[in-house]
């Protein structure tokens, strides 16, 4: 079965600083990987996506993401946080095996200090 | 591109009441619709995949005859929660996909606040 972990609920950095939300993944055949943002009362909305390819991947808002089979890891990054990247991320993994459903992590909420 | 819409973004109803949902896919094609429920401070759960013209495919534990789903066109879902009480009280979030692939992303709506009193 497949599942989520996002180490860390909780992130905080100074604006400016880097932004590092991590994510491992379990899963029994290579997955497709996604990375969530959501507002406060929002939906969600894409950052960013692995399915093949390089593996280092670019986002919107200046977020970028590292597959690394390996380590079976997804972190978001971003150089410098901006008081707007505030939010809540979601890591998320499907595969064809699962039905091509969603398997979401339990989420990290950033917050950026001025 | 890919925008979805859903309505009403905020319900407050009283218990017994049943309460209908919409997502739309504004400028695509969803072959395939999914709702989750978001409790206070978690993630999301998926709650049933549709497809559309057939019959919704509901996670183990989501009662089919609670939480109806209609799946009626290629960029329309409704969710009806029925009878509603308040431990139904919840988020609730559609998402839209335009094929069956899971390589393929999909895209939300900002959600329902549903509070049953």
């Amino acid at each position: 079965a497949q599942s989520v972990t996002q180490l860390g609920s909780h992130v905080s950095v100074s604006e400016g600083a880097l932004v590092l939300l991590r994510c491992n993944y379990s899963s029994s055949v290579p997955p497709y990987l996604f990375w969530y943002v959501q507002y406060p009362n929002q939906g969600l909305q894409l950052l960013l996506k692995y399915t093949t390819g390089a593996t280092l991947v670019k986002g919107i808002n200046g977020f970028e993401a590292e597959f690394k089979k390996s380590e079976t890891s997804f972190h978001l990054t971003k150089p410098s946080a901006h008081m707007s990247d505030a939010a809540e991320y979601f890591c998320a993994v499907s595969d064809p095996g699962y039905g091509n459903k969603l398997v979401f992590g339990a989420g990290t909420i950033l917050r950026v200090k001025s | 591109g890919a925008v979805v819409s859903q309505h009403p973004s905020r319900v407050i109803c009283k218990s017994g009441t049943s309460v209908k949902i919409e997502c739309r896919s504004l400028d695509f094609q969803a072959t395939t619709m999914f709702w989750y429920r978001q409790f206070p401070k978690q993630s999301l759960m998926l709650m049933a995949t549709s497809n559309e013209g057939s019959k919704a495919t509901y996670e183990q534990g989501v009662e089919k005859d609670k939480f109806l789903i209609n799946h009626a066109s290629l960029t329309l879902s409704t969710l009806t929660v029925t009878s509603a009480h308040p431990e139904d009280s919840s988020f609730y979030i559609c998402s839209a996909r335009s094929g069956e692939r899971s390589n393929q992303p999909q895209h939300f709506g900002d959600g329902t606040r549903l509070s049953i009193l």
